[in-house]
């Protein structure tokens, strides 16, 4: 696609229940990106695909987070059991690898509210 | 550990020229970048530095010095539209680690 594109834009749940965040990177990205953004906060790293692996799940912030991606493109991030404090906008983003680079490209979010 | 260090507001007047600086303390480094966001939108790529100097993008500019593992970004000719959230991010490893952000406020 043309951009990189996230869904759903909003998501309201209650505590405990499970969420899946989905993200639709530019085709032809073989990197994917997770991040986490609170009110006013900067970018927490979560998770990095390349291709369908995830070499790096470092800043997964417990075993309730986990993600996958299918087909070298769309990614699922799934927060089971949610809780209040996992509430935040959930960004993608994707990039190439190799040549010039342009930086990442992110999607507008997910806002999730956790109540 | 990784830290990115930028202050948290800035602010001017259209017309002005305002820099925003950024240290770090990263175990790797390939590069730092900058991104703007906007209230409510996605951070955009404005520039990347992987070696030493200055790199200009028409009325912005960044600036990387490695030995001082310091860098800015020099906006000048301030619009109002320039008012967003800036933050710098090293390139240390597997993924870009971010800066908690600036907000730079335009008035006229």
């Amino acid at each position: 696609g043309a951009g990189v594109s996230q869904s759903p834009s909003n998501k309201v749940t209650e505590k405990g229940k499970d969420v899946e965040l989905r993200c639709d990177p530019i085709s032809g990205h073989t990197a994917l990106y997770w991040y986490r953004q609170s009110l006013g906060q900067g970018l927490e790293f979560l998770i990095y695909f390349q291709g369908n692996s995830a070499p790096d799940k470092s800043g997964l912030p417990s075993d309730r987070f986990s993600a996958e991606r299918t087909g070298g493109s769309v990614s699922t991030l799934t927060i089971q059991r949610t809780q209040q404090e996992d509430s935040a906008v959930y960004l993608c983003a994707s990039s190439t690898t190799g040549g010039e680079y342009y930086g990442y490209t992110f999607g507008s979010g997910t806002r999730l509210t956790v109540v | 550990g990784q830290s990115l260090e930028q202050p948290s507001e800035v602010t001017a007047v259209e017309g002005a020229i305002v820099q925003i600086n950024c240290t770090y303390q990263t175990s790797g480094f390939y590069g730092l970048s900058w991104y703007q966001q906007h209230d409510g939108g996605a951070p955009t790529f404005l520039s990347y530095n992987a070696l030493d100097g200055l790199e200009e993008t028409g009325r912005f500019s960044s600036f990387l010095s490695r030995s001082d593992s310091y860098g800015y970004l020099l906006l000048q000719e301030l619009q109002m539209k320039d008012s967003a959230s800036y933050f710098c991010a090293v390139e240390a490893g597997t993924a870009l680690i971010f800066g908690k952000g600036t907000t730079l406020s335009v008035s006229s």
